[in-house]
């Protein structure tokens, strides 16, 4: 099984939708994650960290459910902008991604 | 520009020639990391340094890879004897040394062709 995994999608939804992803992960010992975003042949850059208390920032949202051992990220309201591939990792020396999520917003 | 950088930005390589890619990590980083990104999949880890010292190397990491940080700043990934299989963008990223795993910045890494 892989340490992460999630649905690749691709997402597609129209402007000012709501949309959230999933993202599984099978090491219990993992208490914090990273979610990366990652625009078309450019590199991954932080979104924002996820602790066992979640985060917001603005239109997203992140929590962390450690008895499920998943991580899940909202977007509101969402942008043309926000059309990417969104990668969770745990939060750990070496990184491991998984696929990673395709969302494609739509005017 | 201060962030992390790469060079050259793309290489277009016969089967069987060496490549060396070589990463400017931000200046006052002393980790440094190495990963490959193909297509469809997320960056896979390769190698790590603290300063000049290679930490963990992945099993993906054959014996045709070899990365140096010879005086803790840039780094340089050598792939010796290309493979088609080799094909693939190199991402180096970067992160300061302090407690706790922060936030890795990445290069605009170096896409790699083998013909």
């Amino acid at each position: 099984r892989k340490e992460v995994e999630q649905d690749p999608g691709p997402f597609n939804v129209p402007e000012g939708a709501t949309v959230a992803f999933n993202c599984t992960y099978s090491n219990s010992a993992s208490q914090s994650f990273f979610w990366y975003r990652q625009d078309c042949r450019k590199e991954p850059k932080l979104l924002m960290s996820v602790y066992s208390s979640g985060n917001e920032d603005g239109r997203f949202t992140a929590q962390l459910n450690r008895a499920s051992q998943y991580i899940s990220l909202l977007i509101r309201d969402s942008k043309l902008s926000d059309s990417a591939t969104y990668l969770c990792v745990p939060r750990r020396a070496a990184l491991i991604f998984g696929k990673g999520t395709t969302l494609s917003v739509s005017s | 520009d201060t962030g992390v950088s790469q060079d050259p930005r793309h290489k277009i390589t016969k089967r069987g020639q060496n490549v060396t890619f070589r990463c400017d990590p931000i200046s006052e980083h002393n980790r440094l990391y190495w990963y490959r990104q193909t297509l469809g999949q997320g960056p896979e880890f390769l190698t790590y340094f603290q300063n000049e010292a290679q930490l963990e190397k992945s099993r993906l990491l054959s014996d045709r890879f070899s990365a140096e940080r010879p005086k803790g700043s840039f780094s340089t990934l050598e792939i010796q004897r290309t493979e088609q299989g080799d094909s693939a963008m190199y991402l180096c990223a970067s992160r300061p040394g302090t407690s706790g795993y922060n936030e890795q910045f990445f290069g605009p890494g170096t896409r790699l062709t083998v013909l």
